[in-house]
């Protein structure tokens, strides 16, 4: 079974522009999470789609947006960017939900660099 | 505000020592408690515990959970170069209905050939 998968790897952008980046959970998965990861805050929880419906959000500002199509695949925008938001951006999905059903299954990661 | 410790943060010791790893957590209506391994990118999912006082085990790992005094251990008995790792602990909990994961700041667990 293909693991959940997320591109592009690697971005670079400068201040102010918008970012999107992609997730495809495994198969049969319904629920897509995204986390944000920096050295200093660890993994962050953004929000959790479920069945196309935001489900749960975390405490980020307005300028971080998700959808869910489907095909349970998921988008995360970023726009106006900021150097902070400089991270490594894990998507996860599960059968159920955020884990305490099923565990989440992690992807690669993108790695957001904003100049 | 719900919040999950480890300790240490940072743990260095030779090959075929054993190790423990500590998770701490306050949270409002725990439901799970998970372990991950994140070597490079993704974080690998080890154990997830519901209940107090079962241990999991996967060959040289065993996680145990004490929902009275809150907290859980990951062991690694004989430990291996591959086990170096930063080792994440999440706590599954439920908060006017919506589900919520926190994870704790890991532990970085470096082992010396």
């Amino acid at each position: 079974k293909a693991g959940v998968t997320q591109t592009p790897r690697y971005l670079i952008k400068t201040r102010g522009q918008q970012v999107t980046l992609s997730c495809s959970p495994i198969s049969g998965h319904r629920s897509v999470s995204w986390y944000q990861q920096t050295p200093g805050q660890g993994l962050q929880f953004l929000f959790e789609y479920f069945s196309e419906t935001q489900r749960n959000k975390g405490n980020f500002p307005g300028r971080f947006s998700g959808r869910q199509f489907s095909n349970s695949r998921s988008e995360m925008n970023v726009s106006t960017l900021e150097l902070g938001d400089s991270a490594l951006y894990l998507c996860a999905s599960s059968l159920a939900g955020t884990g305490f059903r099923s565990p989440l299954h992690f992807g690669n990661g993108t790695r957001l660099t904003v100049t | 505000e719900d919040k999950v410790v480890q300790s240490p943060l940072s743990l260095v010791v030779h090959e075929g020592d054993t190790v423990t790893l500590n998770c701490s957590y306050e949270v409002t209506n725990f439901r799970s408690l998970l372990w991950y391994k994140q070597e490079k990118k993704a974080p690998t999912f080890l154990f997830m515990l519901t209940s107090s006082g079962i241990e999991k085990k996967s060959g040289r790992l065993s996680s145990i959970l004490d929902k009275k005094e809150l907290f859980s251990i990951l062991n690694i008995t004989a430990t291996q170069t591959g086990d170096s790792a930063v080792y994440l602990c999440a706590v599954g909990s439920v908060v006017q209905g919506a589900q919520k994961l926190v994870f704790g700041q890991g532990t970085r667990l470096t082992i010396n050939p």
